[in-house]
């Protein structure tokens, strides 16, 4: 069984630009969860969907936003790029709702503000 | 709110020397608590978990006992390997509410 996908897995980028980061899921796993990891502030909660609904929220700006699609697949976009959205950003799948469920990590994707 | 606190990192040791990477944690209501792994370039993994006071989640050699009158999850291993180098994060999560990580132990294992 195929696991976490993200894509892309490096991406360099400068300030004000916009960027959209993917995720696919393990076959079946409805929720899709997303953290971004940098060296100061560890890994933080960005938000979770289930069944192409947000069903929980970080303490992230109104920049960063995602969605999910009907195939359980899921992007995060982050517009105005800052150098502090230089981070790690991790996607997590679950079978349902993650409070429940374990979640599987995929190996994120690196993303360089410059 | 809820969070974790792990010991710093750095953690250098020899191999075949014994861990203990210390996790405590202060959380409303009764928390499930994870250790996850992240070795070089890749993402997490979970470890082990333990759902209520008292349970022992082990795997792969690491050990971690659910102390509800301590607030503390240690990850603890007898013997560890050059395979073990990763870092290492304490996690709690309750009831319809998201994890939350520690800060991560980075752990280098010299042969």
């Amino acid at each position: 069984k195929a696991g976490v996908t993200q894509t892309p897995r490096y991406l360099i980028k400068t300030r004000g630009q916009q960027v959209t980061l993917s995720c696919s899921p393990i076959s079946g796993h409805r929720s899709v969860s997303w953290y971004q990891q940098t060296p100061g502030q560890g890994l933080q909660f960005l938000f979770e969907y289930f069944s192409e609904t947000q069903r929980n929220k970080g303490n992230f700006p109104g920049r960063f936003s995602g969605r999910q699609f009907s195939n359980s697949r899921s992007e995060m976009n982050v517009s105005t790029l800052e150098l502090g959205d230089s981070a790690l950003y991790l996607c997590a799948s679950s079978l349902g709702a993650p409070s429940y469920n374990e979640q599987f990590f995929g190996p994120g994707t690196r993303l360089t503000v410059l | 709110g809820n969070s974790v606190t792990q010991m710093e990192g750095p953690v250098t040791l020899s191999e075949e020397a014994f861990l203990t990477i210390n996790c405590t944690y202060t959380a409303t209501g009764y928390p499930s608590l994870f250790w996850y792994v992240q070795y070089p370039g890749e993402g997490l993994q979970l470890l082990l978990k333990a759902t209520k006071a008292d349970d022992r989640g082990s795997n792969k050699g690491f050990e971690a006992t659910y102390r509800k009158e301590t607030t503390s999850f240690h990850l603890e291993k007898g013997s560890v390997q050059v395979s073990d180098s990763a870092v290492y994060f304490c996690a709690l999560r309750t009831v319809a509410q998201k994890l939350v990580f520690g800060q991560g132990t980075r752990l280098t294992i010299n042969p």
